[in-house]
């Protein structure tokens, strides 16, 4: 069975500072691993996938994450956060369908 | 491009009554998804479509029903509408190809039951 979850419910930081969002799977085979965004009222939009290959995917908006088999992880990380990037944050795994986990929400301090 | 269309946006309905939510994607996706979202718990799947005429459950699909008579649509159903059903509805649509499959979302329908 597939699952994800992501520990942290809400995140704040403040502008400029780093940012690294949590993510643990559970899947049998090769996972394929996707963020999505979500801001408020609106639908989810695709940051970034990994499906196999290099260990760390580059997304828009100057998001990366790394694929760590050995932790069962795939953390989202931004190295400068902007105001605009205050959302909620879905992780998924495909396996026979698109399992998300419970979302973290990113608020970001003036 | 429209990509993944939902109708309605917003609706309300009182406690027994019947609707239907319309999904309509051009992108020749074959499978077609519908989720619900509600607050702490991310998107649970309902229903889900590998392709023309062919439905599946997910992980919560009691009190709906789902068609896909045509590729490009997908229909959820509630028979009988339940306060617990209150909820924002997304659907969305992927290719079959493993590796090149992404969800691609609708902007989601916001659904009150009193």
């Amino acid at each position: 069975a597939q699952s994800v979850t992501q520990p942290d419910i809400h995140i704040t930081v403040s502008e400029g500072a780093s940012l690294e969002l949590r993510c643990n799977y559970s899947y049998g085979a090769t996972p394929y691993l996707f963020w999505y965004v979500q801001s408020p009222g609106q639908g989810l939009q695709l940051l970034l996938k990994y499906f196999s290959g290099d260990t760390l995917v580059q997304g828009i908006k100057g998001f990366e994450a790394e694929f760590k088999r050995s932790q069962s992880s795939f953390n989202l990380r931004k190295p400068s956060v902007h105001w605009s990037d205050a959302a909620e944050y879905f992780c998924a795994v495909y396996g026979q369908n698109f399992v998300f986990g419970p979302g973290t929400r990113l608020s970001v301090l003036p | 491009n429209a990509g993944v269309t939902q109708t309605p946006k917003f609706r309300v309905l009182k406690t027994g009554q019947s609707m239907t939510l319309l999904c309509a994607q051009d992108m020749n996706h074959e499978y077609m998804y519908w989720y619900r979202q509600d607050p702490g718990m991310g998107l649970r799947l309902i229903h889900y479509s590998v392709g023309e005429g062919t439905t599946a459950k997910g992980e919560v699909p009691d009190g709906y029903n789902v068609s896909r008579l045509k590729k490009q649509n997908f229909l959820l159903g509630l028979e009988s509408a339940a306060p617990s059903q209150t909820s924002v509805y997304f659907c969305a649509s992927s290719h079959r190809d493993r590796l090149n499959t992404e969800a691609f979302f609708g902007q989601g329908t916001r659904l009150t039951v009193v």
